[in-house]
């Protein structure tokens, strides 16, 4: 059973930077792109970033281009989101999520529960 | 980048009801489209792929249509189970944006 659980979520302030983790389990890892995506409160879903089976391709929403890094540990069955300069439009459940190939360019098969990012000061 | 845009927001239809909601691509996207069901305080589901292929387990009252710029997810007879909410996401490009999301609510 594919399982993603998020972790890292939690109340910072704005300009401070904040790191998602999401441990994946049930599946070898590395034969799939992984992605970020949040639904802010009372929004419709948001893909943040994606990125390929081994790191060589990224991508990211026009929203957080420049702030944000995706990244991924295969020895460790991590997908890592490092996020920077927040301001309270990032105030949101960031799930992560599976890609249904190791390429980069296909829709998301699996879905973790979320991690609540809230920024305020 | 590639928007998508989705009707209606909000649909309102009783069990039973055969219902249909629509995505709409601002450039083609070939049949490089997905559909999800949302529930509160759950993961998203995928229920549809490359525009018309169910995702196993998902009940085959669910069907999906279109290429290019048109697309529609259909539930022929919809069931209580089925009260949620719907995103089209396209993977065509860079950018994989989502449709804003259509409500179905109970009437």
């Amino acid at each position: 059973e594919v399982q993603l659980v998020e972790s890292g979520g939690g109340l910072v302030q704005p300009g401070r930077s904040l790191r998602l983790s999401c441990a994946a389990s049930g599946f070898i890892f590395d034969n799939y792109a992984m992605h970020w995506v949040r639904q802010a409160p009372g929004k419709g879903l948001e893909w943040v970033s994606g990125i390929s089976w081994n790191g060589g391709s990224a991508g990211y929403a026009d929203s957080v281009r420049g702030r944000f890094t995706i990244s991924r540990d295969n020895a460790k069955n991590s997908l890592f989101l490092q996020m920077d300069s927040l301001t309270a439009e990032d105030t949101a459940l960031y799930y992560c999520a599976r890609g249904g190939s190791s390429s980069y360019f296909y829709y998301i098969d699996n879905w973790g529960q979320g991690s609540l990012v809230t920024v305020s000061s | 980048d590639i928007q998508m845009t989705q009707s209606p927001s909000t649909l309102s239809a009783s069990v039973g009801d055969r219902v249909t909601i629509t995505c709409r691509a601002s450039q083609s996207i070939n049949t490089w489209l997905a559909w999800y069901q949302h529930k509160p305080g759950k993961a998203p589901k995928l229920l549809i792929y490359k525009a018309s292929s169910l995702e196993r387990g998902v009940p085959s009252r669910f069907s999906g249509s279109g290429s290019g710029t048109e697309f529609s997810l259909t539930i022929s007879s919809l069931q209580p189970d089925d009260f949620a909410t719907y995103y089209c996401q396209q993977y065509n490009s860079q950018s994989r944006a989502f449709g804003q999301g259509t409500k179905v609510e109970i009437k």
